[in-house]
């Protein structure tokens, strides 16, 4: 049973435009989440986090929304820039359990100029 | 000196070999993970040491172990690995009891041939 879904496994923006990832949750214990991003062959770097008593956190050109009723948050990216091309993962967290991450499947991102 | 460093960041052996992966972290951070991905799969936790001690092993098979000497330092121990364990294996560290995310190391990826 996956508790944290990426369902789009790709996304194609144009340069300059917004993108928007989305993720989904089942576990209502999940109280921090993250976004992280890959390159190939290297591990995940963090990208932006939100608790669950907050419904957005911003940092430049990023922004992670969370809908806690819906069990869904999204991460925009505004404005898209070719470098923002990688795979982005959802992570959710349970911050009294260990600490560990579960971890949606990745949606690619490709930003073209 | 990055925050947490794998080695080898490549690795292929036969399915009779021994071999370690290593991950040092030089965070201070108390929690250290060790993390599968396959292709097209999410992130899959495998171990998590909480101060040293191994609080989650993931139903993971016993041709994989781990040892935690120390808060800085994870290695996991392979032997009669199968081809299907092939993928790239992720270390991570963070600091339990915040709200903070987990830093990951470059990964190593494994062929088992």
């Amino acid at each position: 049973d996956q508790q944290v879904k990426q369902n789009s496994p790709s996304l194609s923006v144009q340069e300059g435009r917004i993108s928007i990832l989305n993720c989904d949750y089942t576990n209502s214990m999940f109280d921090y989440f993250l976004w992280y991003k890959k390159y190939p062959a290297e591990g995940p770097t963090f990208l932006i986090s939100i608790s669950s008593i907050k419904d957005k956190n911003e940092d430049g050109r990023f922004t992670v929304f969370l809908n806690k009723s819906a069990k869904h948050l999204s991460l925009h990216i505004v404005p898209s820039q070719p470098g923002d091309s990688a795979v982005y993962f959802c992570a959710a967290l349970r911050s009294s359990n260990t600490g560990k991450l579960i971890f949606g499947q990745g949606t690619t991102l490709q930003v073209k100029p | 000196e990055t925050g947490v460093t794998q080695t080898p960041r490549h690795l292929v052996m036969g399915m009779t070999n021994k071999k370690s992966l290593k991950c040092e972290q030089h965070l201070g951070h108390n929690a250290m993970y060790w993390y599968k991905q396959s292709a097209k799969k999410p992130l899959e936790l495998m171990f998590v040491y909480n101060f040293k001690e191994q609080t989650e092993n993931n139903s993971v098979p016993s041709r994989f172990s781990p040892e935690c000497p120390n808060s800085s330092h994870l290695f996991l121990h392979l032997h009669t690995l199968q081809p299907e364990d092939s993928a790239l294996y992720l270390c991570a560290s963070s600091q339990v009891g915040q709200n903070t995310e987990a830093f990951f190391g470059q990964g190593t990826r494994l062929t088992v041939v």
